[in-house]
């Protein structure tokens, strides 16, 4: 089983629609949790860290499940710029290390 | 005022050839990474050095070797490259360990 598991979608949604989706960690020990977003042949850059209580920036809100081991990621008012993958990453401060969901790829139209 | 920079952009090489991939970090972060990124866009640690010592070494062929001089570089050297070894590579660096990353331009490695 992956570390973190995403939809890879894609989400095709027009302007100015809300756009939610997940991912699943399987360490419950992780302690830390990010939303990155790539854009094509870009390198990837942070969206916003995810507490615990959830919190949320302008029109991303992020949420954080322990219990059921997810966090997601919404989006309300779509622009055409935040067409991108978005890539969940958690980290578990046993090791340091950050690992990394595949991405979901989301697509805004006009 | 680039905050993780690396050399070079774009790298095409034959078969058997060795190169090196620099990287730079100009954010005063004490902790450096080099991670693979391959077709299907998985994005996979390599090794991570924490004031130049090394902390993380994940199942990487030995032909890959990463050196850090100081804690603002992390440079990483390949010998006998692979076809395999084709892939996207970031540098990224962070304040600690744990903390998020910032990550360079990538450099586009591709082996004929």
């Amino acid at each position: 089983r992956k570390e973190v598991e995403q939809d890879p979608g894609p989400f095709n949604v027009p302007e100015g629609a809300t756009v939610a989706f997940n991912c699943t960690y399987s360490n419950s020990a992780s302690q830390s949790f990010f939303w990155y977003r790539q854009d094509c042949r870009k390198e990837p850059k942070l969206l916003m860290s995810v507490y615990s209580s959830g919190n949320e920036d302008g029109r991303f809100t992020a949420q954080l499940n322990r219990a059921s081991q997810y966090i997601s990621l919404l989006i309300r008012d779509s622009k055409l710029s935040d067409s991108a993958t978005y890539l969940c990453v958690v980290n578990t401060l046993t090791d340091y290390k950050l690992s990394f969901g595949a991405g979901t790829t989301v697509t805004v139209r006009a | 005022d680039t905050a993780v920079s690396q050399t070079p952009k774009y790298l095409v090489t034959q078969m058997g050839n060795d190169k090196s991939i620099k990287c730079e970090q100009n954010l005063g972060h004490d902790t450096m990474y080099w991670y693979k990124q391959d077709s299907k866009k998985f994005l996979k640690i390599m090794f991570s050095y924490n004031n130049k010592e090394l902390i993380i070494n994940e199942t990487v062929p030995n032909r890959f070797s990463p050196k850090s001089p100081d804690k603002a570089h992390l440079n990483l050297h390949i010998n006998s490259l692979e076809l395999g070894d084709s892939a996207v590579y970031f540098c990224a660096s962070s304040r600690r360990q744990g903390n998020e990353q910032f990550f360079g331009p990538g450099t586009r490695l591709t082996v004929l």
